[in-house]
């Protein structure tokens, strides 16, 4: 199993990003996919949640209606496209493959453990 | 949303004694099938979490016996019986109840 990350990079207050996940190793297209972040020197931040099968979608409240999760299955790629981003996005954005929702939707009963290297995401002027 | 709290925030433990991270969570994690809801991470120095002990006392693959998590609704530890130099890093506990938007405890730095 491989989560590469890619799309970081320096950008301005209130510019935009598209980082990209590309998932080798297991059949992408079936399950749950997940960003979490991880700001300078600080914790684990759960960000956003996307389903394998239903497209059902789930963001953290600070990221509501700036941040949109995506994949292209054909692809095996997971997206966060991230918007008016603000100093406090600052962070290194890791992706996942999710560990409890295919439990819990009953379509997995595997705890999975796989995560990408991160790219890493600077908001400043 | 469900505060996770680990306590202490960082420790220094000498190779061969015992390490112990307290987390605690604002309501109850135990599931009505039964599971807490409570994994344990350990992020080493420049790498991705990697999974220790998810639904509160289950050992992940390739973990080592010395680190066992016990515990049950909103009190939660991890133990490590002999700490190694390898263990060094920052845990974090997770809180799954409310599957996907997980919560992290703040991190306890573990220094050997």
């Amino acid at each position: 199993v491989r989560l590469v990350e890619s799309g970081g990079g320096l950008v301005q207050p209130g510019g935009s990003l598209r980082l990209s996940c590309a998932v080798s190793g297991f059949n992408f297209r079936s399950y749950a996919m997940t960003w979490v972040r991880q700001a300078p020197g600080k914790g684990l931040e759960w960000v956003s949640t996307l389903s394998g099968s239903d497209g059902r979608a789930y963001y953290t409240d600070s990221v509501k209606g700036r941040f949109i999760i995506s994949r292209d299955n054909s692809q095996n790629t997971l997206y966060l496209q991230i918007n008016s981003l603000r100093a406090e996005d600052t962070a290194i954005y890791y992706c996942t493959k999710d560990p409890y929702y295919d439990i819990l939707t009953g379509s997995s009963r595997d705890r999975p453990d796989y995560w990408g290297q991160g790219t890493l995401v600077t908001v400043s002027s | 949303d469900i505060v996770m709290i680990q306590a202490p925030l960082s420790l220094s433990v000498t190779p061969g004694e015992p390490a112990s991270i307290s987390c605690r969570s604002s309501q109850s994690l135990l599931h009505s099938n039964g599971y807490n809801c409570l994994d344990w991470y350990l992020q080493k120095p420049g790498q991705s979490p990697q999974l220790l002990i998810y639904l509160g006392t289950n050992r992940a693959s390739g973990v080592p016996e010395r680190f066992s998590g016990s515990g049950s609704g909103t009190d939660f530890t991890l133990k490590i019986s002999r700490v190694e130099a390898e263990d060094v890093g920052v845990y974090y506990c997770m809180q799954a109840l409310q599957t996907p938007m997980y919560t992290f405890g703040q991190g306890t730095k573990l220094e050997v």
